[in-house]
């Protein structure tokens, strides 16, 4: 089974703190995602990597950074943490699939819930 | 990407079939259709992916006309473990990104 883990379930910062969320993939999937999700918004991409050193820009990308320098390892940065982004933060991976396999999986984590005070 | 439009939310009794339908009036001719569920306090976590006609798996089936401009998902005998969000998604291989919307929350009634 694929295995997605995030570094905590829980946390809690302060206005102003630079925080990092980490997610680390056990199947040598090529992607990865970093998503948030809020009541009544739904799953929001904010950034993904397609391979190491690589990555692309989601929906809503301000006030977040990533970092892919392994394949198997995602983080998400916040540079200064704000209160409006206390929210869950949740981790996939997938792998490419090629020709008429389907669209990729997306297996996820089980998510890191942020307040930031 | 195509834009996929679910009901906000659904209630249904233990042991009924419940059909989810999800409508997606501009798919593409690569476009697969993917079902994710998602538990209270859990990631999503995939269901079944379809391309036309009928999919059937251990959990669910997958209807798919044949215009393919919607989707219904199909799940047996609902019991209340069956509460969850679940999300139609559309797209194809090599899309970079794929768009969960917002989801219908199913709430099963004993």
């Amino acid at each position: 089974d694929v295995k997605v883990t995030q570094s905590s379930r829980y946390l809690v910062k302060r206005t102003g703190e630079k925080v990092f969320l980490e997610c680390v993939q056990d199947m040598d999937h090529e992607n990865m995602f970093w998503y948030r999700q809020d009541p009544g918004l739904g799953l929001r991409l904010i950034y993904f990597s397609y391979d190491v050193k690589m990555k692309e820009k989601g929906d809503i990308p301000e006030g977040y950074s990533v970092s892919r320098e392994k394949k198997e390892r995602f983080s998400l940065i916040l540079e200064s943490a704000s209160t409006n982004q206390t929210s869950m933060y949740l981790c996939a991976s997938s792998l490419t699939l090629a020709g008429d396999s389907g669209t990729d999986t997306q297996y996820f984590g089980p998510g890191t819930r942020l307040t930031v005070l | 990407l195509a834009k996929t439009t679910q009901p906000i939310s659904m209630d249904s009794y233990e042991g009924q079939e419940v059909n989810i339908t999800c409508s997606h009036n501009n798919i593409a001719t690569n476009d697969y259709i993917t079902w994710y569920q998602q538990f209270p306090s859990q990631g999503p976590r995939f269901i079944i992916q379809g391309y036309k006609t009928k999919v059937t798996n251990e959990v669910a089936s997958l209807f798919i006309p044949a215009d393919r401009k919607s989707s219904t998902l199909s799940l047996p005998r609902v019991s209340l473990s069956d509460t969850a969000v679940y999300y139609c998604l559309v797209g194809a291989v090599g899309d970079d990104k794929i768009i969960f919307g917002k989801g219908t929350r199913l709430h099963i009634l004993p």
